[in-house]
């Protein structure tokens, strides 16, 4: 069984900053890696998929990068709706636990 | 345009049983897989089941696995979750969720549910 690990679990970033989030899988997911983020009482929504494909309609600050087995979300300038929980996604269904991205 | 409506959540006794409905919309339903997600209260997201656009493919997590049944009928374009032997770790809510890409099992889930909530308590 594959594990996905994220890290850290809560990230304190100021606005306008620089946010990286990782994603480690336990063993070689090649490509198959998506992200998604989850705002409170809301569904999640598709950012990256691919490992480094933007979904429709996310905005250019949202980047993914990796592969095998190490990944990397950045969100190169926080604005303030990106404050949420993230999750990455091995293709197939296993989650990471994800990252909550908060207020510094 | 893509709508995931869920339905037949709430509470239930340990051991009881549910079923959870999914009417979906603006896209050929029987050419997508379909996937059951839940999440606890306060907890991260768990795959739960998926079944591929046919119906033919089915799969589970291993924590409802011989518990849970997932099924579709492309006629009604309705996804479903039969739930049974319903335990106090099942309380989540249940997101019906729509595969990215036509005929591929797995992928990425680029549409959700609004999620129905599931409380299994005495």
């Amino acid at each position: 069984e594959i594990v996905m690990t994220q890290s850290p679990a809560t990230l304190s970033v100021s606005p306008g900053e620089r946010a990286t989030l990782s994603c480690r899988a336990s063993q070689s997911v090649s490509s198959n890696l998506a992200w998604y983020q989850q705002k409170p009482g809301q569904a999640p929504r598709l950012l990256i998929y691919g490992a480094s494909t933007r979904a429709t309609g996310i905005p250019a600050r949202f980047s993914g990068s990796g592969s095998g087995t190490e990944f990397t979300l950045t969100i190169s300038s926080l604005q303030s709706e990106d404050f949420a929980v993230y999750y990455c996604q091995r293709q197939p269904w296993t989650f990471g636990q994800g990252t909550k991205v908060e207020i510094k | 345009e893509v709508q995931l409506v869920e339905s037949g959540g709430g509470l239930v006794q340990p051991g009881g049983s549910l079923r959870l409905s999914c009417a979906a919309s603006g896209f050929t339903f029987s050419s997508y897989a379909m996937s059951w997600v839940r999440q606890a209260p306060g907890k991260g997201l768990e795959w739960v089941s998926a079944i591929s656009g046919s119906g033919g493919s089915t799969y589970y997590a291993d924590s409802v696995k011989g518990r849970f049944t997932i099924s579709r009928d492309n006629s009604k374009n309705t996804l479903y979750l039969q739930m049974n032997s319903l335990r106090a770790e099942d309380t989540a809510v249940y997101y019906c969720a729509k595969d990215q890409s036509p005929l591929e099992l797995g992928g990425s889930i680029d549409y959700w549910g609004q999620g129905t909530l599931v409380t299994v308590s005495s």
